[in-house]
């Protein structure tokens, strides 16, 4: 089976301007997730959707950071504007249902200059 | 306060021996699960193992096992043979029920194989 689809890859912005990373999960899968990586961390939960709707966004910086899954298959993940402490991987994953294991794409690595 | 902690940031093992993982947790849920996931320097991660809170046996999968002690919340993760591909990072992870099942990771333990 294709594995989740993540683009672009790298990223490269000025801060204050806005950027916006595209995730496709496995075809079938309910649960999908984002997270934020910072060097030399673990994974971070931004936001985490059960089909279109949001289960759980408790640490996702509202004031800045969007995420939306229409139709509750592909999501994209909005930063506007940017701030240099948003250098990061930002990883999308996604499950069958949150019990089951995540399965993630590659990352989009994501520069703040 | 720490949910997932991982004590060992850096840990060295000589290529086909094998090696222990540490990994405790801090959870009041009865129901949760356990999971290991293995980052290479390529950046994926790789789902490796895991374990429910409720399963009587520890899980096993091919040279993965996990060294499941409820009682001291702790979860550790063997691997047995050790190649220089299993260099990498590993992250312990938990999900609790109470949660909404969201899934929390730990800081990461960095493994190098030495041929």
């Amino acid at each position: 089976e294709a594995g989740v689809a993540q683009s672009p890859r790298y990223k490269i912005i000025e801060k204050r301007q806005s950027v916006a990373f595209w995730c496709n999960p496995i075809s079938g899968h309910a649960t999908l997730y984002w997270y934020q990586q910072i060097l030399g961390q673990g994974p971070k939960l931004l936001i985490q959707f059960q089909n279109n709707g949001v289960v759980d966004d408790s640490q996702l910086p509202k004031d800045r950071f969007s995420a939306e899954r229409l139709k509750g298959v592909d999501s994209t993940l909005k930063i506007q504007p940017a701030k240099l402490e948003d250098s990061a991987v930002y990883l999308c994953a996604s499950s069958l249902d949150p019990l089951q294991p995540q399965h993630f794409g590659d990352g989009t690595r994501l520069s703040i200059l | 306060a720490q949910k997932i902690t991982q004590t060992q940031p850096g840990m060295f093992v000589q290529e086909k021996e094998a090696v222990t993982l540490d990994c405790t947790y801090d959870t009041s849920d009865p129901s949760y699960g356990l999971f290991w996931y293995k980052q290479p320097s390529s950046g994926e991660m790789i789902f490796l193992i895991y374990q429910g809170s409720y399963d009587q046996q520890n899980a096993t999968e091919g040279r993965y096992s996990l060294n499941f002690q409820k009682a001291r919340k702790s979860a550790n993760l063997v691997i047995s043979a050790s190649q220089l591909g299993d260099s990498a990072m590993y992250f312990c992870a938990m999900r609790e029920k109470t949660s909404y099942d969201k899934v929390i990771f730990g800081p990461g333990t960095s493994l190098s194989v030495i041929p």
